[in-house]
This record gives C-alpha cells, structure tokens and sequence, in this order.
C-alpha cells in the first residue's frame, strides 16, 4: 500500500463549479500535511498547509481528519488558471522527509 | 531573492555514461532535498541533506546513485552507468531551517538516456 494515496483524475470541471480532491495516508504517526500545485512540466509550489482544524484560503479549504487518516482539499469557484495537477504531501514525524502522492489532476473548462 | 537553480536545465547521455546534475539551493537554506519524477507519475525521494550530512539516502534506487554537498550549499546528484529507466525529471528542493516547512523546488533537470 502507498504511504500516500490519491485519485489521479482526470477532473473536468466546468468553470465556476466547486470540486473535491480527497487523499489518505497510511501512517497515522505523520504529523505535517500540504497541498502543492503542479503545472504541466513545472516543479511543484506550495499551495497550503493543512492544520488540524481545517483552514481556508480564499477559494481553497484544506480539511484534515487524523481519526481517518484523510486529507481533503475544496475548491470553489473554479478558474481555467486552476487547471493543474494537486499533490497531497505528509511529513511524518519530526524527519524533513516529506512523502508525496502520486497527484490529482485538475482541467476546468470553458 | 534567487530561487532554487539546477543545472543542466536538459541532458541527452547514451547509456553507460556517467551524469552529474547540480543544484543551487536558496541561500541560508539547510535542508537540500533530491526527488525524481517520471512522466505522469509522482515525485520519488531520493535523498535529503541537512547541512552537509545525509541522514536519509533510503531513496537511492542503486549504488548506481550518489550525492554529496558541500560547504552546506550546492549539491550534485550522480548516476554512473546511465540506464534508460534512468530517465526522468531530477528535482531538486530546498527548505529553510528548522527544515519542517515548505520545500521551494527547482526548475528540474530532464535526463534522457538514449
């Protein structure tokens, strides 16, 4: 079983829809969840950290659920530029190592 | 301020070759982070440094691979004997101390092996 695992899409959305991206991880000693963002043939970039009582960014929300070992990122109001990959990220505890999944790919359309 | 730079930007190499990839990290970094990514999968730790120490090297696929740094900065990332299931992006990361934050990426490095 992958330590991190997600859907890799693809999710077609529609312009202005609002869209899920759920991740588990296996090992409930992690401590440090993110999300990064990926463009096509680009390096990956921080999109948010998730904290333990879930935190919003704008459109973005980050859920956390450690009883289910659950990650989960709300997107709302989707644009064309959030056309990307999202990587769900761990860092399981106090090592700098941090595991990424495999990735869920975005495309919103016009 | 100047982000993560990895050098070469592209490398074509016949297999059996030697290759050395080269990564800059930002400066006051200390936690320098090697990952390879092949096409449509995901990032690959390979190895981690933490000054000039490698306290994780588990990623390594094969003695094949190796990686120093020096003087607590630049590091360089080398594959002897290139095989073409060498063949990926080599990214390269760094975070600032304590080094439990955000990694900031390079742009990568895009190895083939013919």
């Amino acid at each position: 079983r992958k330590e991190v695992e997600q859907d890799p899409g693809p999710f077609n959305v529609p312009e202005g829809a609002t869209v899920a991206f759920n991740c588990t991880y296996s090992n409930s000693a992690s401590q440090s969840f993110f999300w990064y963002r990926q463009d096509c043939r680009k390096e990956p970039k921080l999109l948010m950290s998730v904290y333990s009582s879930g935190n919003e960014d704008g459109r973005f929300t980050a859920q956390l659920n450690r009883a289910s070992q659950y990650i989960s990122l709300l997107i709302r109001d989707s644009k064309l530029s959030d056309s990307a990959t999202y990587l769900c990220v761990v860092r399981t505890g106090n090592t700098d190592k941090l595991i990424f999944g495999t990735g869920t790919r975005l495309q919103v359309f016009p | 301020g100047a982000g993560v730079s990895q050098s070469p930007s592209n490398k074509v190499t016949e297999k059996g070759k030697d290759v050395e990839l080269r990564c800059d990290p930002i400066s006051g970094h200390t936690a320098l982070y090697w990952y390879r990514q092949s096409l449509g999968q995901g990032l690959e730790f390979l190895i981690y440094f933490q000054g000039n120490s490698a306290p994780d090297k588990s990623g390594l696929p094969s003695d094949r691979f190796s990686a120093e740094r020096t003087g607590g900065s630049v590091s360089t990332l080398t594959i002897q004997r290139t095989q073409q299931e060498d063949s990926a992006v080599y990214l390269c990361a760094s975070s600032p101390p304590p080094g439990l934050n955000e990694q900031y990426f390079g742009p990568g490095t895009r190895l083939t092996v013919t």
